[in-house]
């Protein structure tokens, strides 16, 4: 079955820190691949996608993910960490074959002065 | 603003009480989708509908209808709502999933059965 796992449930980091959350899919072909972020009482805002192509991609905000797929894997990294990034941040797979996005259980962040 | 608007915002039913959830996007996207999240357990598909006039099942259907009124209105209804359906619900919309578009979520509803 398509899943998607998020194995960090909550991170803390220092502003100006770098972060990597993780993200991999279980999936018999390349599906599309998307990180979004919500933060506290909204609604979820894309970040990124990827289709295909280049396997580095940038998104809004200053973030960027890694497609690898040997790893099955859609990392998403910030180089230096706001306090405003503090939100849940989810991935989503979308596989070719559908209409439907499938995501992840998200991984919180929180974010220290 | 172009976007999709859900109401209401918030809801408190009583156990048994029937209510809809209303969903509209202004973006003349084809698909659109309700989803519930709840605490560790990510967003979960309730239905979608891939076109007007069409809507099929999710993860988690039960305990709920659909209807797709035209190609704007989405909505969700509890017909006799219970405790397990307390929730934060969103709306969705997307112009082609399968050409590579995201979704464009709604702000929630959040509900509460007691």
């Amino acid at each position: 079955a398509q899943s998607v796992t998020q194995p960090d449930i909550h991170i803390t980091v220092s502003e100006g820190a770098s972060l990597e959350l993780r993200c991999n899919y279980s999936y018999g072909a390349t599906p599309y691949l998307f990180w979004y972020v919500q933060s506290p009482g909204q609604g979820l805002q894309l970040l990124l996608k990827y289709f295909s192509g280049d396997t580095l991609v940038q998104g809004i905000k200053g973030f960027e993910a890694e497609f690898k797929r040997s790893q099955s894997s859609f990392n998403l990294r910030k180089p230096s960490v706001h306090w405003s990034d503090a939100a849940e941040y989810f991935c989503a797979v979308g596989p070719y074959n559908t209409d439907k996005l499938i995501f992840g259980t998200g991984t919180r962040l929180q974010v220290f002065p | 603003n172009a976007g999709v608007t859900q109401t209401p915002k918030f809801q408190v039913l009583k156990t048994g009480q029937s209510m809809t959830l209303q969903c509209a996007q202004d973006m003349n996207h084809n698909s659109m989708y309700w989803y519930r999240q709840d605490p560790g357990m990510g967003l979960r598909l309730i239905y979608y509908s891939a076109s007007e006039g069409t809507t099929d099942k999710g993860e988690v259907p039960n305990g709920y209808n659909v209807s797709r009124l035209n190609k704007r209105e989405f909505s969700l209804r509890l017909e006799s709502a219970a405790p397990s359906q307390t929730s934060v619900y969103f709306c969705a919309s997307s112009e082609a999933l399968r050409a590579g578009y995201g979704y464009t979520f709604g702000s929630g509803t959040r509900l509460t059965v007691v």
